[in-house]
């Protein structure tokens, strides 16, 4: 079974909303990545996040984890074009084992 | 630097023919990794490597080979193509992991493979 699951699986917003990806795990997590993809190309780091309760911010885009480690959300304020993409978000269980990946969230943003 | 590299950035196989997908990064990373990215399926590690001459299974090993005989490269080997091996291979390094996770996963641009 799929240990991290995101949703949604995608999204259409309008250009200048809000909007935010979550990202749910089965079991505790060492470690939380976001990662942003370009429709054909590689992935691109955005946030890492490990201790419970963290909370990071890069110009419009806000990354949470959960007390409980189980849980992270993305959220980008005032949503631009440039924002679209896939989203993906990728966890370590230990410090030893390999990252994990969610299925991803496609977001497109429209004028 | 120029980070993670992968060639080629596409290809056409025949089922039954045999590939090597080429990665190379030049930052000095202890640690690579393949993975496969089918649509909408997310990324599926196929293999990954702690070192040079260290290399072991990830979730979805079969119909590939990997060997690490340098830090810098990490080739993957497809040797009897099938169509479900169609896909998006990305690569990617790190530098060894301490216990803070303080070095994230750099990924190269990826190989489209197509098997007919």
């Amino acid at each position: 079974s799929q240990e991290l699951e995101q949703s949604p699986q995608s999204l259409i917003v309008q250009e200048g909303k809000n909007l935010t990806i979550n990202c749910t795990s089965s079991k505790t997590l060492y470690g939380l990545y976001w990662y942003k993809q370009k429709y054909g190309e590689g992935l691109i780091f955005l946030m890492m996040l490990q201790k419970g309760g963290e909370e990071k911010s890069h110009e419009k885009i806000t990354a949470k984890l959960d007390e409980k480690k189980q849980q992270s959300s993305l959220h980008i304020t005032a949503s631009q074009p440039s924002h679209a993409g896939i989203y993906l978000c990728g966890a370590y269980y230990s410090g030893n084992t390999p990252l994990v990946f969610g299925k991803g969230t496609r977001l497109s943003v429209i004028a | 630097n120029a980070g993670v590299t992968q060639t080629p950035k596409f290809r056409i196989l025949k089922i039954g023919q045999s590939m090597t997908l080429q990665c190379t990064q030049d930052m000095n990373h202890n640690y690579m990794y393949w993975y496969r990215q089918d649509p909408g399926m997310g990324l599926k590690l196929i293999y990954y490597s702690v070192g040079a001459g260290i290399t072991d299974k990830g979730e979805v090993p079969n119909g590939y080979n990997v060997s690490r005989s340098t830090t810098e490269d990490f080739p993957l080997r497809l040797e009897l193509a099938a169509p479900s091996q169609t896909s998006v291979y990305f690569c990617a390094s790190s530098s060894m992991r301490g216990p803070f996770l303080q070095e994230t996963q750099y990924f190269g641009p990826g190989t489209r493979l197509l098997v007919l």
